[in-house]
């Protein structure tokens, strides 16, 4: 089983819409939590990272961590198409630097 | 501020040459890590430096595989002989100082294509 699982997609949207992208994890000792956005051809940008449980907001972005069903989020509000891109999820545990990456969800918002 | 940088960009060898990528991190960022990522599959990590010393080698394949950064600076990763299976995307990243507060950049990746 793979300590971080993400839908790969594609998830097709109209510009506007609400996005919801998740991952699940299986580590319980996870407690920083990423979301990066990665365009064609470049390398993973970080959007956001939340530590622990609950909501953290940064402009159209929220992520969501709820440790008890292990569950991970990012909400994106009024999607763009310039928001077209794979969505990438990871976790790491506290005092290690090793990343553990989802597969990515590749997300195009139709204009 | 430059970002990472990585060279080449694209790489095309035959199976059991050797092949060296080469990363340049942030300046004044001690830490320095690789990732690959083959295809279909997730970016999964392979080692961190701190400055020249290696902190975690953990993620390293096998010895075919071998790292250095020579004066804490760019860093290069030399693959030999490749096989097929080493084909893939290899990423470069740094960051300020260790631990998971710290965002890592990456860079846009070197594609490696092993025939």
């Amino acid at each position: 089983q793979k300590e971080v699982e993400q839908d790969p997609g594609p998830l097709s949207v109209p510009e506007g819409a609400i996005v919801s992208l998740n991952c699940t994890y299986s580590n319980s000792a996870f407690q920083y939590f990423m979301w990066y956005r990665q365009y064609s051809r470049k390398g993973p940008e970080l959007l956001m990272y939340t530590y622990s449980s609950g909501n953290k907001e940064d402009g159209r972005f929220t992520a969501q961590v709820d440790k008890s069903s292990k569950y991970i989020s990012l909400f994106i509000r009024d999607s763009q198409p310039s928001d077209s891109a794979t969505y990438l999820c990871a976790a790491v545990t506290s005092g290690t630097y090793k990343y553990i990456f989802g597969t990515g969800t590749r997300l195009k918002v139709l204009a | 501020e430059a970002g990472v940088t990585q060279f080449p960009s694209h790489s095309v060898i035959e199976k059991g040459q050797t092949v060296t990528l080469r990363c340049d991190p942030i300046s004044g960022h001690d830490n320095l890590y690789w990732y690959r990522r083959v295809m279909g599959k997730e970016i999964k990590f392979l080692l961190h430096f701190v400055k020249e010393s290696k902190q975690d080698e953990s993620g390293m394949p096998n010895n075919r595989f071998l790292a250095e950064r020579t004066g804490g600076t760019y860093s290069t990763l030399k693959v030999q002989p490749a096989e097929l299976e080493d084909s893939g995307v290899y990423f470069c990243a740094s960051s300020q100082a260790g631990g998971p507060r710290y965002e890592q950049f990456f860079g846009p990746g070197t594609r490696l294509t092993v025939l």
